[in-house]
C-alpha cells in the first residue's frame, strides 16, 4: 500500500532556531517528492521538488534531502521565523498512472515562538 | 502565487441545503482536482478531471458531484448537505504531461460547516 508518514506530528521551536522534519514513504514506482507549506486556512504551496536522482534541494532557508534507497526525506529549516509557522506536508508522486497520483502525508504542524 | 480561485472561502449552511463550491483557474491547465481535508489529516482526492467533459471519482467516496464544461471552471455540488460534509475543500490544477512533474497548484480552499 502506498503511504507517506511524517514525523513529528507537531513541533514548537523558538524564533531563530533550526529544525528538521522527517518523511518516510512506500510509494512505488516513485516519480518525485515535494514538500509543501500550508498556512492555516490556505491551500498548500510547493517549496521543493526532488526526483529520483536528486538528493538535496534548497529554497532559501529550506533545504530538502532525499534518500531514494531508504525512501526517506527530510526538510531542514534554518534560522526559523514567525512566518514559518505552518503545516509542512510531504507529497510523493508515482509514475504508474497517467494522472500522476499524489500521496499526501498528514503534515508536521510547526509553531515558531518569539 | 498560483492563479486559482475558490469561492466562497467560508460557508455555514443548514442540513439539506444544496450548495455549489466554485473553483476557477487562469493558467489554462487541463487537469483539475478536488480534495477534502479534515484538521490534522491528509488531503483526500474526491474528484478529478483530465479536461473539458471529463470527470472521475477519486480515492475517497464523496456524495458530491462535479462538472467540467469549461477548461477554467470546475465546480463541486452537494445536492443535500449534511453535518458529515463539514470539512475543508481544496481545488487544484496542473498541466498535462510530465514536464512539470505533475506540480499541482492549490486554491485557498473553502471551509464548509453544515449545521
Amino acid at each position: 500500500k502506498n503511504q507517506v508518514e511524517q514525523s513529528p506530528q507537531s513541533l514548537i521551536i523558538l524564533e531563530g532556531k533550526n529544525c528538521t522534519l522527517q518523511c518516510n514513504y512506500t510509494v512505488s514506482p516513485f516519480s518525485n517528492l515535494r514538500w509543501y507549506k500550508q498556512d492555516t486556512g490556505r491551500g498548500p504551496v510547493s517549496l521543493t521538488i526532488m526526483t529520483f536522482s536528486e538528493n538535496t534541494k534548497s529554497n532559501g532557508r529550506y533545504t530538502a534531502t532525499l534518500d531514494a534507497d531508504t525512501k526517506q526525506s527530510s526538510l531542514h529549516i534554518t534560522a526559523s521565523q514567525l512566518s514559518d509557522s505552518a503545516s509542512y506536508i510531504c507529497v510523493v508522486s508515482d509514475r504508474g498512472s497517467t494522472l500522476g497520483r499524489l500521496y499526501f502525508g498528514r503534515g508536521t504542524q510547526l509553531t515558531v515562538w518569539p | 502565487e498560483a492563479d486559482i480561485y475558490q469561492t466562497p472561502r467560508y460557508l455555514v449552511i443548514g442540513t439539506g441545503k444544496k450548495i455549489t463550491l466554485e473553483c476557477s483557474q487562469t493558467m489554462g491547465h487541463d487537469k483539475m482536482y478536488w480534495y477534502q481535508q479534515d484538521p490534522g489529516m491528509e488531503l483526500h482526492l474526491i474528484h478529478y478531471s483530465y479536461g473539458v467533459n471529463s470527470t472521475e471519482k477519486g480515492d475517497l467516496s464523496s456524495e458530491s458531484t462535479v462538472s467540467r464544461i469549461r477548461t477554467e471552471h470546475f465546480p463541486l455540488t452537494l445536492e443535500s448537505a449534511r453535518p458529515s460534509h463539514t470539512s475543508q475543500y481544496l481545488c487544484a490544477s496542473s498541466e498535462s504531461g510530465g514536464g512539470t512533474y505533475n506540480e499541482q497548484f492549490f486554491g485557498p480552499g473553502t471551509r464548509l460547516t453544515v449545521l
